[in-house]
């Protein structure tokens, strides 16, 4: 089976920096994904990670560590519209389907 | 560029009826998978389609189907509705690895 799991909620302060973690569980584990969704909007797509090490894509940053089935993805210079829910999932080598962890609702205060 | 899209986009039915949802694919995608979120919970993934198959399954029961065409829209069916079928249905598509999601069909089971 397969376990992700990332904090329920966090609360962090407009201008800061926030990191949400993510661990898992999974055999055949090939690559981790970060969603941002907004409350009853559709998942988009923030990041990938296949390798180990830290890719970064403006405010956003992704990291990985394949041995330890750890990843966070780092917010920095928060805003206002960066309160959302932000998704991790895997994909295993079993095929391309995603697995998704429950999500990580961020609020972000002034 | 189109992305992807669904429909309808809400829909309201009764417990035992049965129900077809929408989606076409980004422009270049091949492969279509089907999510189901609810509440509070990251989406679940149901099935994928490629090339008009079903290439990969989730946890969910026969009630379930799908269907992909040739240009690769696709659709799900759901028959023998139960309340715990409402959620929010997202489709999304892919052409390697990434996976982008339209904006989802909000379902509710009366």
């Amino acid at each position: 089976g397969q376990n992700i799991d990332q904090p329920t909620e966090m609360t962090a302060t407009e201008g800061a920096i926030v990191q949400i973690n993510c661990t898992y569980q999974t055999s055949g584990f090939n690559g981790l994904f970060w969603y941002q969704q907004h409350a009853g909007e559709a998942p988009t797509f923030l990041s990938y990670n296949v390798l180990d090490g830290l890719e970064e894509k403006g405010r956003f940053s992704s990291f990985l560590s394949r041995s330890k089935g750890y990843s966070y993805l780092l917010l920095k210079e928060l805003q206002m519209k960066d309160s959302a829910s932000y998704l991790c999932a895997v994909s295993t080598t079993r095929g391309d389907d995603m697995r998704f962890g429950a999500g990580t609702r961020l609020t972000v205060k002034p | 560029d189109a992305g992807v899209t669904q429909s309808p986009t809400h829909l309201i039915k009764t417990r035992g009826q049965q129900v077809t949802l929408r989606c076409s694919p980004k422009s270049g995608h091949d492969t279509v998978s089907w999510y189901q979120q609810a509440l509070g919970q990251g989406p679940q993934f149901i099935f994928q389609y490629y090339e008009e198959e079903e290439r990969q399954r989730g946890n969910f029961p026969d009630r379930f189907s799908g269907h992909q065409f040739p240009n690769y829209s696709s659709e799900l069916n759901v028959n023998a509705l139960l309340l715990g079928d409402s959620a929010l249905y997202l489709c999304a598509s892919s052409l390697v690895d990434t996976q982008y999601f339209g904006p989802g069909t909000r379902l509710t089971v009366l």
